[in-house]
């Protein structure tokens, strides 16, 4: 079975800290993505990498920044946390798109980090 | 821009009965098309994904159907259970690997 790990369940940091979240998957996938979720907005796209040392901006990208230093490791960090960063943060990965058959491949999420900022 | 609506937002049903879940997408050109569930405070778990060369899949008690040029899936239960509660998200892929997510429908099925 694919595992997407996500470092913390549960965070409380303070405002103005520098957080990280971090993210493992043991299945060599290429593609990797930072989402956060809140009530009444959905699932919104942070980040995403589709190699090692690349990255993406998602649609709100701002207050953020990622590394990705290892294949099976995508980091996700808060430079300077604020309170509206308070939210859900759920870490996904998945194979590229299958180029033979056409055909993109399934995306598999951790178990989610609910961060409060204080 | 894609966009992803699910009808309904909230659904509450007695144990038993055969549902429906709505997904609509405003671009078509999509690769494929991803149903998870998710339980409260927990993170998402695939259910089922279609192809956009495909019509439906099936798993178990769950059938989700694509008519990719009118923009829509749904995803049918089948004699539905207390466990089947909790949201259910419909995603889908319409360039490169990003995933655009609908906002959920969440399910109740009381005993």
């Amino acid at each position: 079975d694919v595992k997407v790990t996500q470092s913390s369940r549960y965070l409380v940091k303070r405002t103005g800290e520098k957080v990280f979240l971090e993210c493992v998957q043991d299945m060599d996938h290429e593609n990797m993505f930072w989402y956060r979720q809140d009530p009444g907005l959905g699932l919104r796209l942070i980040y995403f990498s589709y190699d090692v040392k690349m990255k993406e901006k998602g649609d709100i990208p701002e207050g953020y920044s990622v590394s990705r230093e290892k294949k099976e490791r995508f980091s996700l960090i808060l430079e300077s946390a604020s309170t509206n960063q308070t939210s859900m943060y759920l870490c996904a990965s998945s194979p590229p798109r299958d180029r033979a058959r056409g055909m993109n491949t399934e995306a598999f999420f951790g178990q989610g980090t609910r961060l409060t900022v204080v | 821009k894609q966009e992803v609506t699910q009808i309904p937002a909230a659904l509450s049903v007695p144990e038993g009965e055969n549902l429906v879940l709505n997904c609509s997408f405003t671009d078509s050109a999509i690769y494929n098309l991803q149903w998870f569930r998710q339980d409260p405070g927990k993170g998402l778990t695939s259910l089922l994904l279609i192809q956009s060369s495909q019509r439906e899949q099936t798993s178990g008690r769950l059938n989700a159907s694509l008519d990719k040029s009118s923009g829509r899936s749904t995803l049918y239960i089948a004699a539905s259970q207390p466990g089947d509660s909790a949201t259910y998200l419909c995603a889908v892929r319409s360039s490169g690997s990003r995933l655009t997510f609908g906002e959920g429908t969440q399910l109740t099925v009381n005993p």
